[in-house]
């Protein structure tokens, strides 16, 4: 059955370095999320991707983030300087259409130490 | 917000015991979706039911929607110890553009 992959499962990273956690969704899919969800908390919104560039994004998604779908699988969230609050797991999640059933991967534990 | 808000916050069940938690929310939606997450995993997807549904069956899940109360239920049936895990309710409309909002979620604790 086709699932959405993220790599790394697990991430440590020193405060102030840049992470780039990788995604890739179910190959037929057209709209593309990240979602975090701190230790304890709700699941959160962060971006969505559709049609090569950002459709909506959170007040969470500021400039130390960013996305990008560098070729037809991939699909990646860069930030660039780390904080400590940073520290979540984020999900990739994909649909084939709006409204559509949302697939999400198995997370990628980040740790901001 | 648009965010759904489950119901009871835990439940802890014997095996074989049917589990209901449900979901409430404040606008109109297109769609609600249930997932389930064992603990430090992701989401797996559980069931979508549209706001023109009423009620649907996947295996031992049902899904209910009341639109008129704005609420939404999820029955486990003979619950397993497989069923430990926390489950949560995402709301899907157009008018919050297209991005999931996730409610709490309910804890299941299914005993042996």
């Amino acid at each position: 059955e086709p699932e959405v992959t993220q790599t790394p499962s697990h991430q440590v990273t020193q405060m102030g370095q840049e992470v780039i956690l990788r995604c890739v969704p179910i190959s037929n899919h057209l709209y593309f999320y990240w979602y975090r969800q701190i230790l304890g908390q709700k699941v959160e919104f962060l971006v969505s991707f559709y049609n090569n560039e950002i459709s909506e994004k959170s007040e969470i998604f500021d400039d130390q983030f960013s996305v990008e779908r560098p070729d037809g699988s991939n699909f990646t969230l860069k930030i660039r300087s780390t904080k400590l609050e940073d520290s979540a797991m984020y999900f990739c999640a994909s649909r084939w259409q709006d409204l559509g059933e949302a697939f999400f991967g198995q997370g990628t534990r980040l740790t901001v130490v | 917000s648009q965010q759904g808000e489950e119901d009871p916050q835990a439940l802890s069940i014997q095996e074989g015991e049917n589990a209901t938690m449900n979901c409430s929310y404040k606008t109109s939606i297109n769609n609600l979706q249930w997932y389930r997450q064992n603990s430090g995993r992701g989401l797996v997807h559980l069931i979508l039911i549209r706001s023109n549904e009423r009620e649907k069956h996947s295996g031992r899940l049902r899904v209910t929607l009341d639109t008129s109360k704005k609420s939404s239920s999820l029955l486990i049936t003979a619950s397993r110890a497989a069923d430990t895990a926390s489950y949560f309710c995402a709301t899907d409309a157009r008018s919050n553009d297209y991005k999931l909002s996730f409610g709490a979620g309910t804890t299941v604790t299914v005993r042996a």
